[in-house]
Order: structure tokens, then sequence, then C-alpha cells
């Protein structure tokens, strides 16, 4: 099955700074790439996705790349503010609509 | 419009016994999924309810098993209960059974077995 892999675990960034999140996949057949913010007692909240026939999307402040050759998709969030300061997790979906999510980054902007 | 629900939002049970966690999706929204998110990981896939059938399963055992209704809210059911189970279990809806669709999340229900 799809395995997901995503680095670092912690990431601590002054305000201002950018912040970038990385993850790998191992099934090529995989379509779809969502990234995921989850504040604390909340559940996951999409906060930018893209799909396997686009290379860059960007929303804003923050953005994902996606190299399909190598099998890895990265998060991009610049002009980082304290409310960014949360837990992030990629994820992947095969083509059985089944998705797989990454382990996390607990991302902790210091102002 | 309301998002999605879940009760309760705490449980405590002990091991063999068996759990029913709820869900009601948010309004128009006719697919739910179900996670489970162990302390410090990703949610883990169990599956999905496309208009009250099964539309995909994670890699979870049959003791983990599922009900959608004709209001599109659904049910989680864990029969022998292990220590293992303890973690947040998410619900998801959608609108349509492409899973790229958005998700919205519920807040979960956090379960432990003692």
């Amino acid at each position: 099955g799809e395995n997901v892999e995503q680095h670092p675990s912690t990431l601590s960034v002054q305000e201002g700074d950018s912040a970038v999140i990385k993850c790998t996949y191992s099934d090529s057949a995989s379509n779809y790439f969502p990234w995921y913010k989850q504040e604390l007692g909340k559940g996951p909240q999409l906060i930018i996705d893209i799909r396997s026939n686009v290379g860059e999307k960007k929303d804003q402040r923050i953005a994902v790349t996606l190299n399909k050759t190598a099998k890895h998709f990265s998060l991009h969030i610049t002009e980082t503010q304290p409310e960014d300061s949360a837990v992030y997790f990629c994820a992947s979906m095969n083509t059985g609509n089944q998705f797989y999510f990454g382990t996390g980054t607990s991302l902790t902007v210091i102002p | 419009e309301t998002g999605v629900t879940q009760s309760p939002t705490h449980l405590i049970k002990t091991r063999g016994q068996q759990v029913t966690l709820r869900c009601s999706s948010q309004s128009g929204h006719n697919t739910v999924s179900w996670y489970q998110q162990a302390l410090g990981q990703g949610p883990q896939f169990i599956f999905q309810y496309y208009r009250e059938e099964e539309n995909g399963r994670g890699n979870f055992p049959p003791r983990f098993s599922g009900l959608q209704f004709p209001n599109y809210s659904s049910e989680l059911n864990v029969n022998a209960l292990e220590l293992d189970d303890s973690a947040l279990y998410l619900c998801a809806s959608s609108l349509g059974s492409i899973s790229y669709n958005e998700q919205f999340f519920g807040p979960g229900t956090r379960l432990t077995v003692l």
C-alpha cells in the first residue's frame, strides 16, 4: 500500500519567515495531494490541494509544489504569522479513493 | 449551514466492550469517511460511505463496521475493543463519491480503552 513520509516533525520559525514542509509518497498511481491544518481540539481543515496533472499551486501565502518523477510534494508558507501555529498533515489519495496521511509537522511561529 | 458534528466528544470503555460513535454530515453532503488518529500520528482511513453503501475500506479488521442513514448521518461501530483502539476518531463529510471533493472534518470523538 501507499506510504507517506513527512518531514520535519517539528518546525519553529520567526514571525515573517517562511516555513517548508516536505512529503514523499510511494504509490506512483496516487493522483491527489491535499494539505491539512489541525488546531488543538479540532479536526483537520483543508488548506490547499494539488492534483497530479499540476506542478504548482498557490493561494495567497500558501503554495504547494509536486514533483511526480521524484514522488514528493511540499508545502510552503510565506510571511508566517502566529496564527499559522498548528499541526500540518500532508496526504495522498490513490486510485481507490483512499487517503494516506503523513505523521504531521508541528509548526510554531515565534512572535 | 451547520458543520460536521460528532458525538460523544469523549468516551471511556473497557477492553472487550463495544462502542458506537455518531457523525452528522454537513448539510447537503452525501459521503462520510471515518478515520482513526492515534496520538501524535496522522489520521488513518477506516472506510467511506456514499449514499448508504460502503465505498472503500482501509486496513482495519471486520470488528470495525459502519452505517450510513438516509439523512447521510453515520455510525462507526467497534466490537471487542482492544487497548490499541484508544484514539481520536474523526469523520469527514463531502459531496459525491470522488474523494478530491473537499472533505470537512468534525472535531472527533476521543475514545479511551482501559
